[in-house]
């Protein structure tokens, strides 16, 4: 079965350059979560979308910004990027909001 | 107060043992409960859903206690495999899904 896909896996930035993660959920899933963990964390919330709108946000710094394209693919934009921005970010969808999430791989980023 | 409190151990065991470990929550009103496996540097993986008093899959049992407000995952015959942190994630205020920081479970042979 098809899974959430995300894209790309390992990103390595230097500070104050911008970076943009993507994310295909699991199709005809409406709902998209960003989580951001760093070492020996849990996954932080950043921000979800349903049905291309923002339908919560959570500890996302202004740095950062997201969308949910037509196709309800997303993307997470970073700029000015932070030594402490490095970290595995998670992309999760679900169909509906709240219901269970499955999560893709990860996007790896390092900022050097 | 966070949403969702987890010991987070570690849980050091021996195969073949029983090890069981506690979620609590804090909102009342949640109506549901998962478990999420999370191996080192990979994604959080659905172990279990937990919607009514419990439900059981294999050697893992979850159980929801809904007056002490916490749910309870109990794995009997330990694996090596079964070494992972282990979330607890409740949809909580607005329907939200909140995380637990993750119990550490090692089971050494």
């Amino acid at each position: 079965a098809a899974g959430v896909i995300q894209s790309p896996r390992h990103l390595i930035k230097e500070k104050r350059e911008t970076a943009t993660l993507k994310c295909y959920p699991i199709p005809r899933h409406d709902t998209v979560y960003w989580y951001q963990q760093g070492p020996g964390q849990d996954p932080q919330f950043l921000i979800s979308f349903y049905e291309k709108m923002q339908s919560d946000k959570g500890s996302i710094p202004d740095r950062f910004s997201a969308q949910q394209f037509s196709d309800y693919h997303s993307e997470l934009n970073m700029s000015s990027l932070e030594l402490g921005d490095s970290a595995l970010y998670f992309c999760a969808s679900s169909l509906g909001d709240g219901n269970t999430i499955y999560f893709g791989e990860g996007s790896w980023l390092t900022v050097v | 107060r966070k949403e969702v409190e987890q010991d987070p151990g570690p849980f050091n065991v021996p195969e073949g043992a029983t090890v069981a470990f506690n979620c609590t929550y804090s909102n009342s009103a949640s109506q549901s409960f998962f478990w999420y496996r999370q191996d080192c540097r990979k994604e959080p993986k659905l172990l279990m859903s937990v919607y009514s008093s419990g439900n059981e899959d294999g050697r893992f049992t979850a159980q929801l206690n809904r007056a002490s407000q916490y749910i309870s995952l109990l794995i009997r015959d330990s694996k090596l495999s079964d070494s992972a942190t282990y979330l607890c994630v409740v949809n909580g205020y607005d329907y939200k899904l909140s995380f637990g920081a993750g119990t550490t479970v090692t089971v050494r042979a």
